[in-house]
Order: C-alpha cells, then sequence, then structure tokens
C-alpha cells in the first residue's frame, strides 16, 4: 500500500525552529520528486516546496523562502521539512505529497498540524 | 507569481448538475488538477490531465479547459460530493512551480 505520514507538527513559538518528517512506503521513493503543502486553519491549500528525486533541485513559495528547508533521505525514504524563523501565520495542517503515478498530487499524508504561538 | 481564482462556494440540488471554474493565466499552458476535500481529510486527487480520473472516482466528474479557464463538471451530483474542491495547476515562472486554487465550497441540496 502506499501511504505517506508525517510527523513532527506541534506547539512551536514566533521566531523558533521545528523539523517536520515524511516517512513513504510501497513506492519507489528515490524516483520522484516529493512536495510539501500547507492549510491554514479555515483557508485553502497552499504549494510550499518541491525537492527533485535526487534533491538537485528545491522550490519554495515566496512566504516561506529564506525561512524553509526541504530535504530528503532516500536510503531512509524520508522527507523533511526544516522550519525556521517561524511566524503565527505558518500556522497550518502541512501535508507531504507526491505526483507519483500520474500528472497530479496523487498521493497525500494525512498531515500534521503546526500550531505558531506563544 | 500566478494565481488560479474559484468562485468561492456554489450549490447543487441533488441528482442535478454542477460545474466549477478556475481561471488563471497559467491555464494557458498547463491542463489544471482537481482535488476533493472533506471536512479533517487530506485533499483527493479527482482529475488530472485533459480529462482523466483515477482509479476509483466516478464517472461523474469530468473536466474541461479552455483559454484561461479550467472546469470540473460533476454530473448527478450525490451528497457525498459535498467538500470543498481545488484546481492546482504548474506555472512556467517556476515562482512558484504550482498553484492552487482558490477553493470552492459545493452544498448539495
Amino acid at each position: 500500500e502506499v501511504q505517506l505520514v508525517e510527523s513532527g507538527g506541534g506547539l512551536a513559538q514566533p521566531g523558533g525552529s521545528l523539523r517536520l518528517s515524511c516517512a513513504a512506503s510501497g513506492f519507489t521513493f528515490q524516483s520522484y520528486d516529493m512536495h510539501w503543502v500547507r492549510q491554514a486553519p479555515g483557508k485553502g491549500l497552499e504549494w510550499i516546496s518541491y525537492i527533485s528525486s535526487g534533491s538537485s533541485t528545491r522550490y519554495y513559495a515566496d512566504s516561506v523562502k529564506g525561512r524553509f528547508t526541504i530535504s530528503r533521505d532516500n536510503a531512509k525514504k524520508s522527507l523533511h521539512l526544516q522550519m525556521d524563523s517561524l511566524r503565527v501565520d505558518d500556522t497550518a495542517v502541512y501535508y507531504c505529497a507526491g505526483r507519483i503515478w500520474v500528472d497530479g498530487f496523487d498521493v497525500w499524508g494525512q498531515g500534521t498540524m503546526l500550531t505558531v504561538s506563544s | 507569481s500566478s494565481e488560479l481564482t474559484q468562485d468561492p462556494a456554489v450549490s447543487v440540488a441533488l441528482g442535478q448538475t454542477v460545474r466549477i471554474t478556475c481561471q488563471g493565466d497559467s491555464l494557458r499552458s498547463f491542463y489544471a488538477s482537481w482535488y476533493q476535500q472533506k471536512p479533517g481529510q487530506a485533499p483527493v486527487l479527482v482529475i488530472y490531465g485533459e480529462n482523466n480520473r483515477p482509479s476509483g472516482i466516478p464517472g461523474r466528474f469530468s473536466a474541461s479547459s479552455s483559454g484561461n479557464t479550467a472546469s470540473l463538471t460533476i454530473t448527478g451530483a450525490q451528497a457525498e460530493d459535498e467538500a470543498d474542491y481545488y484546481c492546482n495547476s504548474r506555472d512556467n515562472s517556476l515562482n512558484p512551480p504550482y498553484v492552487f486554487g482558490t477553493g470552492t465550497k459545493v452544498t448539495v441540496l
């Protein structure tokens, strides 16, 4: 079964840091580009970051550029999002997602909630 | 940066047809993909490419595109189709390389 499982969410203080992880199973993780998408409470989906299969290419949304870093460990089949200089408006559910078999985000994790508050 | 604009909300009578639209410049170059999201759940891909449904998605979901507008149509809407729907597209600018629409809440009456 194809599965993505996020972890690492929780409560963080403004200006603080947190690292999210996403464990992949059921597909050849190392062959696929991966993404992070977030959703603030009551708001829409926001694409925030991309990493190519071999980590050579990374993209970020302007809202997180310079503060968040995407990475992956293909040997451990894991995706990460290092989040620094956190702001209250980073509060959201964070999803890892992949475009695995089709030209669309066809695989999603269940999401992990990050709350940034003092 | 590019944007994809959707109507905030639409309603449809049970068994009738509803069309959801998504407008943006990137749609002149790329097909939209469409996602259904129910409360407390992760999004689910319902349409990708020109008009393709992943395995398990009912045939009442279809898509079309013209110019800068993509559309998702639900023909014979069911109660379980009540959800938020988002379009998504690539973008040539790579700033960002992917963008989601603003979302449409579909209510089945």
